[in-house]
């Protein structure tokens, strides 16, 4: 059973514009989030993350959003560029004794428009 | 160079053979991890180790063995390859987690292909 889903496949913005990838997860035990960015031939790499304590992180252009209640988050970038297009992925980590592994989503290809 | 290496970048592999896909990390972490990159599937976590000697089981962990007799090593061995196992390899390493937890960091990932 999948306990981190990122519904959209897909997201084509424009240049400027903001972008906003969905997640959400179903196990209340995780307690810190992350988002991964990859492009094609790459590893992924770290983008931003929040922990279950906060409501809100933001760095530069990306903002982390967490809805405990509805066990939802969301990454805004604003405003978008032509490089941030890549996949998006976003992982959960969950507490106790292996709080240490990390849960991915299928991912979200984000393709920002000139 | 320090960071996490992955080797071979690239291994075609006939079914049935055994393969071993090797991961070298510099940064002395404690926790490493395999995961596979499918479509339609993201990320798959297949092992992972909190430390030297200590591995685990992820969600798809059948066909493949790990070992970790040195920190900085994490080898994935395909014990007899199958069609399934075609798939991109990555593997990750990570700071000890506490509260304020660390990332992990990725190589650059395996493409292996078995005929």
């Amino acid at each position: 059973d999948q306990q981190v889903k990122q519904n959209s496949p897909s997201l084509s913005v424009q240049e400027g514009r903001i972008s906003i990838l969905n997640c959400d997860y179903t196990n209340s035990m995780f307690d810190y989030f992350l988002w991964y960015k990859k492009y094609p031939a790459e590893g992924p790499t770290f983008l931003i993350s929040i922990s279950s304590i906060k409501d809100k992180n933001e760095d530069g252009r990306f903002t982390v959003f967490l809805n405990k209640s509805a066990k939802h988050l969301s990454l805004h970038i604003v405003p978008s560029q032509p490089g941030d297009s890549a996949v998006y992925f976003c992982a959960a980590r969950g507490s106790g004794g292996s709080n240490y592994k990390l849960t991915f989503g299928k991912g979200t290809l984000l393709t920002v428009n000139p | 160079d320090a960071g996490i290496t992955q080797s071979p970048r690239y291994k075609i592999t006939e079914t049935g053979r055994q393969v071993t896909l090797m991961c070298h990390q510099t940064w002395s972490h404690s926790y490493m991890f395999w995961y596979r990159q499918d479509l339609g599937h993201g990320l798959r976590l297949i092992y992972y180790s909190a430390a030297a000697d200590i591995t685990d089981k992820g969600e798809v962990p059948d066909g493949y063995v790990v070992s970790r007799s040195k920190t900085e090593n994490f080898p994935l061995t395909l014990e007899s390859a199958t069609r399934s196992q075609t798939s991109v390899y990555f593997c990750a390493s990570s700071e000890s987690l506490g509260r304020s937890s660390t990332e992990a960091f990725f190589g650059q990932g395996t493409r292996l292909t078995v005929v």
